[in-house]
């Protein structure tokens, strides 16, 4: 139940392209779910997170999309561009508990 | 804001010793840090769950005894690795949660590698 799914493992683009990538979790007890950016070498940035109170949230180019019922939530990239080409991480967590990683997504945005 | 910084990047060190690694939130305040692990490719594992002024929690096969974690403050966590053997060599990563929040702030990690 601790579980976070993540698809897909890779994804490829053309630069201008729309990447998205989908999470779905089993415990209903989470209550935060943020994206995390990962370049080679480098610490997780949080990107961009959402709480279940609302069912979108957007910054800059970069879009959740919250699905409470069917316990799912994505992230949209507008307008890729190579610099976005890293490692995403979705996770989940919920008020004393730990964060739960998804497995990541590899992004490469072709120039 | 919410920075969160290690030292060093990375060391390199001979089997058998010990190297720690400092984890500090420079402009907030963190009653909770964690520490992960990542292999090449892989996601983030959990290592263990420091809270200022107690003991850590450790996930289930984490050795304490080997990774020793000590958060004295609320900005600074310190984890060591006494003995270091080869299969130690990994990128450890600490991060910090933003007191009364699950916001979870990451550092830059650290590459250890034993030889």
């Amino acid at each position: 139940q601790q579980q976070v799914k993540q698809s897909p493992q890779s994804l490829i683009v053309q630069k201008g392209g729309i990447p998205i990538i989908n999470c779905a979790y089993e415990n209903t007890a989470f209550d935060y779910f943020p994206w995390y950016q990962q370049f080679p070498g480098k610490g997780p940035a949080l990107l961009i997170a959402i709480r279940p109170d609302v069912s979108e949230k957007k910054e800059g180019r970069f879009t959740i999309s919250f699905n409470k019922s069917a316990k799912q939530f994505s992230l949209h990239i507008m307008d890729s561009q190579p610099g976005d080409s890293a490692t995403y991480f979705c996770a989940a967590s919920g008020y004393g508990q730990n964060f739960v990683f998804g497995p990541g997504t590899r992004l490469s945005v072709l120039p | 804001g919410a920075v969160v910084s290690q030292h060093p990047s990375w060391v390199i060190c001979k089997s058998g010793t010990s190297v720690k690694i400092e984890c500090r939130s420079l402009d907030f305040q963190a009653t909770t840090m964690f520490w992960y692990r990542q292999f090449p490719k892989q996601s983030l594992m959990l290592m263990a769950t420091s809270n200022e002024g107690s003991k850590a929690t450790y996930e289930q096969g984490v050795e304490k005894d080997k990774f020793l974690i000590n958060h004295a403050s609320l900005t600074l966590s310190t984890l060591t690795v006494t003995s270091a053997h080869p299969e130690d060599s990994s990128f450890y990563i600490c991060s910090a949660e933003v007191a009364y929040s699950n916001e979870q702030y990451f550092g830059p990690g650290t590459r250890l590698t034993v030889t």
